[in-house]
């Protein structure tokens, strides 16, 4: 069975910190992985990656994809309070026409002042 | 240009009863999925539509349905609601297979 694995669920920091979120996933008909942020409401696009060891990086946020181990990671530098919040990834199969999104549990990052 | 728009934003309806959500894609989009957001589940695909045809189902029972119009909006409808459904339930648009999906902001149901 399909499954995306993040790790850890839940990470408390102090403003300024550095953080790594993981994400594992066994999709039979990869395609690409995606990252999104998610609030209160809907989930926003981060990253797409669909290619190995090719770095995204966006501001103070990065992520990477190893498509040989299965995993990616997504790095925060200097962490704000704005970046509380849900951290998704999610793996696209290749199988449908638009692609199927496998989630994860996702990561719940807390950034106290 | 606007972005994923679902309405209505919160209902609240009782068991037994049907709901009707509408996702209106991003202008040009024509790919639009559906997914249920729980606490306990997380987010788990329910169905994709791409030019007024289901491409591919997740894993729940027939009552949850939808379809596609010819101008890429799409409706999804539960019949026989049951507590269990209560979520938040996301829509997402996007132009290929090859590019990422836009959320909409969902629209929260609640079975009393």
């Amino acid at each position: 069975e399909d499954k995306v694995v993040q790790s850890p669920l839940s990470l408390v920091v102090h403003e300024g910190d550095t953080v790594t979120l993981n994400c594992s996933y066994e999709v039979t008909n990869f395609r690409s992985l995606l990252w999104y942020k998610q609030e209160k409401k809907a989930p926003t696009f981060l990253f797409m990656l669909t290619s190995s060891g090719i770095e995204k990086k966006s501001g103070r946020l990065s992520s990477i994809l190893d498509k040989k181990e299965l995993f990616s990671i997504l790095n925060i530098t200097a962490t704000q309070t704005g970046d509380s919040a849900i951290y998704l990834c999610a793996a696209v199969d290749r199988g449908s026409t638009l692609g199927r999104l496998y989630f994860g549990r996702g990561t719940q990052l807390t950034v106290w002042p | 240009k606007a972005g994923v728009t679902q309405t209505p934003r919160y209902l609240i309806k009782t068991r037994g009863q049907q709901v009707t959500l509408s996702c209106s894609p991003i202008s040009g989009h024509r790919s639009v999925s559906w997914y249920q957001q729980t606490p306990g589940q997380g987010l788990q695909f329910l169905f994709e539509y791409f030019s007024e045809t289901q491409r591919n189902k997740g894993n729940f029972p027939g009552r949850f349905s939808g379809r596609q119009f010819s101008n890429s909006r799409s409706e999804m409808n539960v019949s026989t609601l049951e507590l269990g459904d209560s979520a938040l339930y996301l829509c997402a648009s996007s132009f290929t297979g090859d590019q990422p999906q836009h959320f909409g902001d969902g629209t929260r149901l609640s079975i009393l």
